[in-house]
C-alpha cells in the first residue's frame, strides 16, 4: 500500500515569512495527525483530525498555526508568520480506528 | 495528559550485545504501546507493540515486556547489529489509539 505522502521535503524561510505544508494520508484512514519534532526530541502533537473534524488541537499555537482537511482527505498546515522556534521536522501520520500510526517523511522547516 | 518519560537519553552497546530502553507513563487508562525506529532522516516506523492484556510481546530479535502495576514498558534488542543504531521512541496511547504520547527518544549506537 502507499504511504503517507508529504511535500515538500525541505523548506527554508526567513522569520516572519508564511509556510504551507501538504500531507495525503493513507487511502482510507479517518484518522490524520500532524506532529512537531524538534532535533533531539520526541514528536509532538499539534492537531489531530478525524476525518474532515478537529479532534484535538490543544497544542496547536493558534495565533500563527492553522490547519485544515478537506473533504476529510488531504491536509495543509500552514505557519504565518513563523519565528525561528518553529524550525523543526513537521510529520505528518494517519491511522485506521485501532490502529497504529503510519508516519510520513515528513518536512523539515529551516527558519532564518 | 499522559506523561512518558524514556530513559536513557543515548545508550552506545557493541555489536551482539543486548540493548534495554525503558519507558514509564503516569495515565493508568493508556492501555497500547507502540515502538518506532527511526533512522536518520526518516520517518518513523512501527517496529512492535503490545496491548494492556500481555504482559510480554517478541519478534525474533527485539521485545517489549510490561509492568502494569509499576506503569513501565521497556524494548529490549538482543544480539545487537549495526543497523540497529537508529533513535527509539517509546509511546503510549488510550481511547481506542486515537491519542498517542511520545518519549522524548533513545539514540542507540552499535559499535562493530
Amino acid at each position: 500500500e502507499a504511504g503517507v505522502a508529504q511535500s515538500p521535503r525541505y523548506k527554508i524561510i526567513e522569520k516572519r515569512q508564511s509556510v504551507a505544508f501538504w500531507c495525503n494520508p493513507i487511502s482510507g484512514h479517518a484518522t490524520l495527525y500532524w506532529y512537531q519534532q524538534i532535533l533531539g526530541q520526541g514528536p509532538k502533537l499539534l492537531i489531530q483530525f478525524q476525518n474532515n473534524g478537529v479532534v484535538d488541537d490543544s497544542q496547536l499555537p493558534k495565533d500563527r498555526f492553522s490547519a485544515e482537511r478537506l473533504k476529510g482527505v488531504d491536509s495543509t498546515l500552514k505557519i504565518q508568520p513563523a519565528k525561528l522556534e518553529d524550525s523543526a521536522v513537521y510529520l505528518c501520520a494517519s491511522s485506521l480506528v485501532n490502529s497504529p500510526l503510519h508516519f510520513g517523511n515528513g518536512t523539515r522547516l529551516t527558519v532564518t | 495528559g499522559e506523561n512518558v518519560e524514556q530513559h536513557p537519553s543515548t545508550l552506545s552497546v557493541q555489536e551482539g550485545d543486548s540493548a534495554v530502553i525503558k519507558c514509564t507513563y503516569s495515565d493508568s487508562a493508556s492501555n497500547y504501546f507502540p515502538w518506532y525506529k527511526q533512522e536518520l532522516g526518516k520517518r518513523p516506523q512501527l517496529i512492535i507493540d503490545i496491548r494492556s492484556n500481555v504482559g510480554e510481546k517478541k519478534d525474533q530479535r527485539i521485545a517489549v515486556t510490561l509492568n502494569k502495576t509499576a506503569k513501565h514498558f521497556s524494548l529490549h534488542i538482543t544480539e545487537t547489529q549495526p543497523e540497529d543504531s537508529a533513535v527509539y521512541f517509546c509511546a503510549a496511547s488510550k481511547y481506542n489509539f486515537n491519542k498517542f504520547y511520545f518519549g522524548s527518544g533513545t539514540k542507540l549506537n552499535v559499535k562493530p
